[in-house]
């Protein structure tokens, strides 16, 4: 079965400040690789989705690298804003199934 | 606006009632999830669907049902049997399935307190 992990739980930075998320899975027989923020209270809103086939994605200030065969990805957040204090989960489709990480909870300091 | 409505955002009920939740879309969909969250924990699929009239069980589908009588409609009734409701609730809906390779997109939620 798929395991996801994503590590730290919990991170605290100073506003502007360059930072990285990391999510690592057990099965490289993944399709596709998602990230998503969620707000308190509310559901998850989908930031980027890399292809198994690409190698790294970009959104804005928002770039995600994947390397399958090591069954790791990134997200590198530039500049960090208050606004980007959020919980930052990845998700991998595997089988029939999507699997979760329990995220990363991001604290950006004024 | 295309999107996924989950109603109503917070639900209060007593124990031994049963309870149901609402999943809408309009994005055309196929298929439709119902996920758990609880404080600490990853996501868990309750139940899925890729096609109208049919749904699978997830992990945890114990003491939860579902229909699917409508391509944008993922009810999910919480019974008395499930032990320990009160949650976060998410329903989510793809393209397709897991394999179809499209973005998965979420509603707002519901959470739900069982006193």
């Amino acid at each position: 079965k798929q395991e996801v992990t994503q590590i730290p739980a919990a991170l605290s930075v100073p506003e502007g400040e360059n930072l990285v998320l990391n999510c690592s899975f057990t099965d490289s027989a993944i399709y596709n690789l998602q990230w998503f923020r969620q707000d308190p209270g509310k559901g998850l809103t989908s930031l980027l989705l890399i292809q198994s086939s690409q190698r790294e994605q970009t959104s804005g200030r928002l770039n995600a690298s994947l390397d399958k065969s090591s069954g790791r990805s990134t997200l590198y957040i530039a500049a960090s804003q208050p606004g980007d204090s959020a919980t930052y989960l990845c998700a991998v489709p595997t089988g029939n199934q999507f699997y979760f990480g329990t995220g990363t909870s991001l604290t950006v300091i004024p | 606006d295309g999107g996924i409505t989950q109603s109503p955002k917070y639900l209060f009920r007593k124990e031994g009632q049963n309870v149901t939740l609402s999943c809408e879309q309009n994005l055309n969909h196929d298929a439709m999830y119902w996920y758990r969250q609880d404080p600490g924990q990853g996501l868990r699929l309750i139940y899925y669907s890729q096609i109208v009239n049919d749904f699978q069980k997830g992990d945890i589908a114990e003491g939860y049902s579902v229909s699917r009588e409508k391509k944008e409609s993922f009810p999910l009734t919480v019974t008395s049997a499930q032990k320990n409701p009160t949650a976060f609730y998410l329903c989510a809906s793809s393209m397709g399935g897991p394999a179809f390779n499209s973005p998965l997109h979420f509603g707002n939620g519901t959470r739900l307190t069982v006193t």
